[in-house]
């Protein structure tokens, strides 16, 4: 089976500027979750997808938002960037029940 | 709040030794553990994981023990080999009616030294 892929894998943004990132789970996956990795914070929780409903959400401001569609494919979508924002996205699937995250190789995004 | 620490940010050893990479969390309620390897600007690789009615659990030369009494989990990796340099998170999840979530620790750097 194919692992979790994500586009793209580099992106530079200006501040204020919005972006999209893309997630495709393994295949029978239909559960998404994006992460956020930095430096200072170490990797936090963003939300989770789960059957194009998001089901859990972390501490992060309305600016980060997602969605998933009815193939499992996932969107996540920062507005109005700040130089904060720059990081490592990480998505990850899991399959029905199974407990164990899979995640993709990540989109580094550098906000200037 | 930080639910779930390593509290080393590095360990070296030899080749052919043990690696003890250690954990502790503080939410009583988490109910799955897990460990990632994780190398610069790539996505964390599955490693093991540990249910929290079991103590242990073992896969190759990866064997993790949870004592949740103390409420700490430690990765044991035998023998270690230089490949296996990289940085290790583990993690904790919550399963609720709503989802699960993954929360980390701040990760061990390990060095495995030729």
């Amino acid at each position: 089976k194919a692992g979790v892929t994500q586009t793209p894998r580099y992106l530079i943004k200006t501040r204020g500027q919005q972006v999209t990132l893309s997630c495709s789970p393994i295949s029978g996956h239909r559960s998404v979750s994006w992460y956020q990795q930095t430096p200072g914070q170490g990797l936090q929780f963003l939300f989770e997808y789960f059957s194009e409903t998001q089901r859990n959400k972390g501490n992060f401001p309305g600016r980060f938002s997602g969605r998933q569609f009815s193939n499992s494919r996932s969107e996540m979508n920062v507005s109005t960037l700040e130089l904060g924002d720059s990081a490592l996205y990480l998505c990850a699937s899991r399959g029905g029940f199974q407990e164990t995250q899979y995640f993709g190789p990540g989109t580094r995004l550098l906000v200037l | 709040d930080q639910q779930v620490k390593q509290n080393s940010p590095s360990l070296s050893v030899q080749e052919g030794r043990i690696s003890i990479l250690n954990c502790d969390y503080t939410n009583s309620m988490f109910d799955y553990f897990l460990w990632y390897k994780k190398y610069p600007a790539e996505g964390p690789t599955f490693l093991i994981s540990i249910s929290s009615i079991k103590d242990k659990n073992e896969d190759g030369r990866f064997t993790v023990f949870l004592n949740k009494s103390a409420k700490h989990l430690s990765l044991h990796i035998v023998p270690s080999q230089p490949g296996d340099s990289a940085v290790y998170f583990c993690a904790a999840s919550l399963q609720e009616t709503s989802g699960s979530r993954l929360t980390f620790g701040e990760g061990t750097q390990l060095t495995v030294n030729p």
